[in-house]
């Protein structure tokens, strides 16, 4: 069974800090990883994808995949109280099915 | 990003009656659909995936006689709660895949705040 657990927080960090939200997957064969963002109410956003190995930059935001490991994560530069949401890691094993969501980080960025 | 446009946005209706959902695809064609639920602080579930031309796939619990769906079209796609009762007030939100890219990312509507009275 594909699984993809994310500590669920709240993870607080003052603003202009880095936030680093975390998560890992059971699933080697899985290929895409993506980063979603939700603020309450609102449904998700896409806000980052990784395929390969590595790191990858947009902006404040880095996603960083290390499949040996099963691990992604997302890094957030100077952090900024909009960034406060829930941030879901989702990944997909082939491209016809459905992503298999984590239950989502919550993140406090206080002014 | 691709553009998923889903209405209404907001609903309440009362005890016993159908509420429709509508899931447009706006700049791209999508021939698999998803429909999930989310309650209050709690994470996405997947309802059902809807295919073009063809019957929706449900998620085990999830009762295809209560949660119709269609996908008439490549960029439609509906979901029919039938006699609504209380227990069915969710937040409903749709996504789809752009057919013509394989990298799998999915976009979402903006969601249906369903209330039953």
């Amino acid at each position: 069974q594909k699984e993809v657990e994310q500590n669920s927080g709240p993870l607080s960090v003052p603003e202009g800090a880095i936030a680093s939200l975390n998560c890992t997957y059971s699933d080697r064969g899985s290929q895409s990883f993506f980063w979603y963002r939700q603020y309450s109410g609102k449904s998700p956003e896409l806000i980052m994808s990784i395929y390969s190995n590595g790191d990858k930059e947009d902006g404040r935001f880095t996603a960083q995949l290390n499949k040996a490991s099963q691990y992604v994560s997302l890094l957030i530069r100077d952090s900024q109280p909009s960034d406060s949401a829930t941030y879901l890691c989702a990944v997909n094993h082939s491209g016809y099915s459905t992503l298999t969501f984590g239950k989502g980080t919550m993140l406090l960025v206080s002014p | 990003g691709a553009v998923v446009s889903q209405h209404p946005s907001r609903v309440i209706c009362k005890s016993g009656t159908s509420v429709k959902i509508e899931c447009r695809s706006l700049d791209f064609q999508a021939t698999t659909m998803f429909w999930y639920r989310q309650f209050p602080k709690q994470s996405l579930m997947l309802m059902a995936t809807s295919n073009e031309g063809s019957k929706a796939t449900y998620e085990q619990g999830v009762e295809k006689d209560k949660f119709l769906i269609n996908h008439a079209s490549l960029t439609l796609s509906t979901l029919t709660v039938t006699s609504a009762h209380p227990e069915d007030s969710s937040f409903y939100i749709c996504s789809a895949r752009d057919r013509l890219t394989s990298t799998g990312e999915l976009f979402f509507g903006e969601g249906s705040r369903l209330t039953v009275l």
